[in-house]
């Protein structure tokens, strides 16, 4: 089993839609919770990060964390065409320094 | 704040030649970085981590001698793909951790490398 679970999709939403993106993990050690958006044929981009339980808002983003169930979640409200992007979540040990480790990535496609 | 650079941005080259990709750091000092590898449709595969002025950490089966990583400053990485072959064509990414409140990677843009 690997530590982080990600459904790759692709998940196809029409705009405005609000979109939940999901990651679930095994590592109890993991007490760090990011969120990467990249588009095709660039790096990553840290959208949101989070290290306790609970929601953290950000504009049209709100970063989700239930550690008893580990479980994360991204959702995107009034989505747009330009939300269309691989979603990557990214977790980390509190000990571990700057080491990551990546779900596969959620592909979404935000048709107009 | 925190603007990683790549270069190049896209390269081919012929099998059995080297390439290299810088990673810099542009705008903070990174002491850490990090060099992935991403197929078409997957995750980012960690392949190396490389600490200013020490020997990179490489991960399980990736080859240190194949992919011979530098970090001489605490701005600049490189990885140099040695005697390159078809199948390390791939999407190569280098990201800086930056510390602080939150220590944080912040990623370049990539590298495309076709082995012809």
């Amino acid at each position: 089993q690997k530590e982080v679970e990600q459904d790759p999709g692709p998940l196809s939403v029409p705009e405005g839609a609000i979109v939940s993106l999901n990651c679930t993990y095994s590592n109890s050690a993991f007490q760090y919770f990011m969120w990467y958006r990249q588009y095709s044929r660039k790096g990553p981009e840290l959208l949101m990060y989070t290290y306790s339980s609970g929601n953290k808002e950000d504009g049209r983003f709100t970063a989700q964390v239930d550690k008893s169930s580990k479980y994360i979640s991204l959702f995107i409200r009034d989505s747009q065409p330009s939300d269309s992007a691989t979603y990557l979540c990214a977790l980390r040990a509190g000990n571990s320094g700057y080491a990551l480790n990546f779900g596969k990535g959620t592909s979404l496609l935000v048709t107009p | 704040g925190a603007v990683v650079s790549q270069h190049p941005s896209w390269v081919i080259c012929k099998s059995g030649t080297s390439v290299k990709i810088e990673c810099r750091s542009l705008d903070f000092q990174a002491t850490t970085m990090f060099w992935y590898r991403q197929f078409p449709k997957q995750s980012l595969m960690l392949m190396a981590t490389s600490n200013e002025g020490s020997k990179a950490t490489y991960e399980q089966g990736v080859e240190k001698d194949k992919f011979l990583i530098n970090h001489a400053s605490l701005t600049l990485s490189t990885l140099t793909v040695t005697s390159a072959h078809p199948e390390d064509s791939s999407f190569y990414i280098c990201s800086a951790g930056r510390q602080g409140a939150f220590s944080e990677q912040y990623f370049g843009p990539g590298t495309r490398l076709t082995v012809t």
